[in-house]
């Protein structure tokens, strides 16, 4: 079965300093990773996107992340944090070799960046 | 450009009403997803569609019956609702003629729904 962890509720950083946010997934096969970010009462939005290739990808807003097979990660990160990415930010996996239409979510981290 | 949109946004219901959800998207796109958003949670599927005439259910389906009669419509049911359905439901679709599950997902700003 698929699963994706996204260890920490809350993440807090100061403005200016790099940020991580963290994700690891659990699939029978090879995965599509997807980060996704949901702004205080609107629908969630596509950051980025791993299918293939170059394991570290670069998405909107500055943001990137950098898929690791060995350690089934895929933490999104960000050089430098703006106030205005204060989010929450969600993984979803799904499993290449799935004959559903299924995205697995998981339940999402607080990003909170502190002027 | 609507892109998705859902109705209502707010919503509260008495146990054993009935109600609907409604999405519509202008995109074209042949899936579309109803999800639920519960705190601590995050998304989990409730039902999807890939094409007009076509549904499956997805991780937490029961207590929900949707139809999918033209690619625009994709309206999410509620028979008869309790307070355990008391959430924030989420419309997405996606073009498939992109590849296989490659393509991003379109969000509707949501459905906030209680029961009572």
């Amino acid at each position: 079965a698929q699963s994706v962890a996204q260890p920490e509720d809350q993440v807090n950083v100061a403005e200016g300093n790099p940020l991580t946010v963290k994700c690891t997934y659990s699939v029978s096969g090879n995965p599509y990773l997807f980060w996704y970010v949901q702004y205080p009462n609107r629908g969630l939005q596509f950051l980025l996107k791993y299918i293939t290739g170059d394991n570290l990808v670069k998405g909107s807003y500055g943001f990137e992340a950098e898929f690791n097979k060995s350690q089934t990660s895929f933490h999104l990160k960000k050089p430098s944090a703006l106030v205005s990415d204060s989010a929450l930010y969600f993984c979803a996996v799904r499993d290449r070799m799935d004959s559903s239409y299924k995205l697995i979510f998981g339940s999402g981290t607080r990003l909170l960046v502190r002027p | 450009n609507a892109g998705v949109t859902q109705t209502p946004k707010f919503q509260v219901l008495k146990t054993g009403q009935s109600m609907t959800l409604q999405c519509a998207q202008d995109m074209n796109h042949e899936y579309m997803s109803w999800y639920r958003q519960d705190p601590g949670m995050g998304l989990r599927l409730i039902h999807y569609s890939v094409g007009a005439g076509i549904t499956d259910q997805g991780e937490v389906p029961n207590g929900y019956n949707v139809s999918r009669s033209t690619t625009e419509d994709f309206p999410l049911r509620l028979l008869s609702a309790a307070p355990s359905q008391t959430s924030v439901y989420f419309c997405a679709s996606r073009s498939m003629r992109q590849g296989v599950w490659t393509g991003e997902l379109f969000f509707g700003e949501g459905s906030r729904l209680t029961v009572l």
